[in-house]
């Protein structure tokens, strides 16, 4: 299996625009998790769905920010409009069932200028 | 609430032994183990369920105390490729999935 895939690995893109990171995770895994990491924060919890299904979004820092799941084999999280703080780097990462291993995937590093 | 983990960082040479600790204000259902390279994903390591159970990979294992809500990992004579940032993610259980983790406790294993 390929692992999680995300894209694009790399944005640098200016404040205000907005910006769009992928993730497919692991075929035959029902849940996903977006992550955000920084050095101030840390390794924080985004958003988690389960079956598509947003479960706990309590982690999404403002209406800027927002994920879909359309199917099993695809995820979106959404930026607009962007700003220098968000720059960070965002994990997405799957896993078959809860308490199971979350397998992540290799990152997006975002740079808001 | 983020668990805490300590010590923040810690240097070893080749061989050396280290504990690394994860506490919880709350209740544990279960503690998951990650070690992250620089510039790299988090890889995982082990869970360890309530029950108070002890798991080993290699030469690093990890305890979980469920009264004291905490956890434990314990690595034997370090290797160079161990090298890292430790990582603990607690799970309340409750049906949720979520995963809060620690910041992170920084291993540099020199020669």
């Amino acid at each position: 299996d390929a692992g999680v895939i995300q894209s694009p690995r790399h944005e640098v893109t200016e404040m205000g625009q907005e910006v769009t990171l992928r993730c497919k995770p692991i075929s035959g895994h029902n849940s996903l998790f977006w992550y955000r990491q920084t050095m101030m924060r840390g390794l924080e919890l985004l958003i988690y769905f389960n079956n598509n299904v947003p479960i706990d979004d309590s982690g999404m820092p403002e209406d800027r920010f927002s994920a879909k799941m359309p199917n099993a084999s695809f995820s979106t999280l959404k930026i607009q409009p962007s700003e220098p703080r968000d720059s960070a780097v965002y994990f997405c990462a799957s896993s078959t069932r809860s308490q199971e291993t979350q397998y992540f995937g290799p990152g997006t590093r975002l740079l808001v200028l | 609430q983020q668990p805490v983990q300590s010590p923040q960082a810690v240097i070893l040479r080749e061989g050396e032994d280290a504990v690394i600790n994860c506490s919880s204000s709350k209740a544990l259902y279960s503690v998951h183990w990650y070690r992250q390279k620089h510039g790299e994903a988090p890889v995982f390591l082990m869970i360890l369920l309530k029950g108070g159970e002890q798991k080993g990979h290699e030469k690093i294992s990890a305890s979980f105390n469920e009264k004291k809500q905490q956890s434990s990992l314990y690595l034997t004579a370090s290797q160079l490729s161990y090298s890292g940032t430790y990582f603990c993610g607690t799970e309340r259980g409750g049906g949720s999935e979520k995963l809060v983790f620690g910041k992170g406790t920084k291993l540099t294993v020199n020669p």
